[in-house]
């Protein structure tokens, strides 16, 4: 067990459609980071918080977006959904702030996403 | 731009039969070098972190080391329950880490 914690494990929803994916980091990191795994792609950066700020993007589409709240969890709305966002989607977090990373980060169980 | 690759991209052992995977890297700046485990639709799982050349770390029956432009991870003995997606990561100077595509072991009882 990492400590990262997210809800929902499963998520089945409708092109077109909006959700909201969540996430607690482990106790005393201030960093999450949210991550999409595709069947043919590797683990894709989207991107990261730090105390509550936007830290870095990846490759996040528009339709995507992200926020850290005060007492650290983070939401993931994905909105617009298409068949194509259907993918495994992390939330990892670090004790590292910038974005110079040289510290581990922790990654949670997943949510899984299908899209019909 | 930074890059990193895996090699090979799946490798089947006999159980107790050793072997290495590889990472590469091409990095402005390594701030340093992670291994993560992953098991089929889990999270992945922490297991080493390398931040300069010569460094070595070891768990279990695995052990990894770091060059300048690569690192290893060995397996020794290995047992079925070792199966599963490696991944390397790198972390760098003004980029959050990048990963690399995993390598997927099969280990036969």
């Amino acid at each position: 067990d990492s400590g990262v914690t997210q809800t929902p494990k499963h998520l089945i929803t409708a092109t077109g459609q909006r959700v909201t994916l969540r996430c607690s980091p482990r106790s005393g990191d201030l960093s999450v980071y949210w991550y999409q795994q595709s069947l043919d792609q590797g683990l894709q950066f989207l991107i990261q918080y730090y105390n509550g700020e936007e830290r870095a993007k990846g490759n996040i589409l528009e339709r995507f977006s992200a926020q850290q709240f005060p007492d650290l969890h983070s939401e993931l709305n994905l909105s617009s959904l298409e068949l194509g966002d259907s993918a495994l989607y992390f939330c990892a977090s670090s004790i590292d702030g910038g974005t110079n990373p040289g510290r581990e980060q922790y990654f949670g169980p997943g949510t899984r996403l299908t899209v019909t | 731009e930074d890059q990193v690759t895996q090699s090979p991209e799946a490798l089947r052992l006999q159980e107790g039969e050793s072997s290495s995977l590889n990472c590469s890297y091409t990095v402005s700046g390594l701030r340093g070098l992670f291994w993560y485990r992953q098991d089929p639709g889990k999270g992945p799982e922490f297991l080493f972190t390398l931040y300069s050349a010569g460094e070595e770390k070891e768990k279990e029956r695995l052990k990894a080391t770091l060059t300048k432009k690569e690192s290893f991870l060995h397996i020794t003995a290995p047992k079925p329950e070792d199966s599963a997606t490696y991944l390397c990561a790198v972390g760098t100077y003004g980029q959050n880490f990048v990963f690399g595509p995993g390598t997927r072991l099969s280990v036969l009882p």
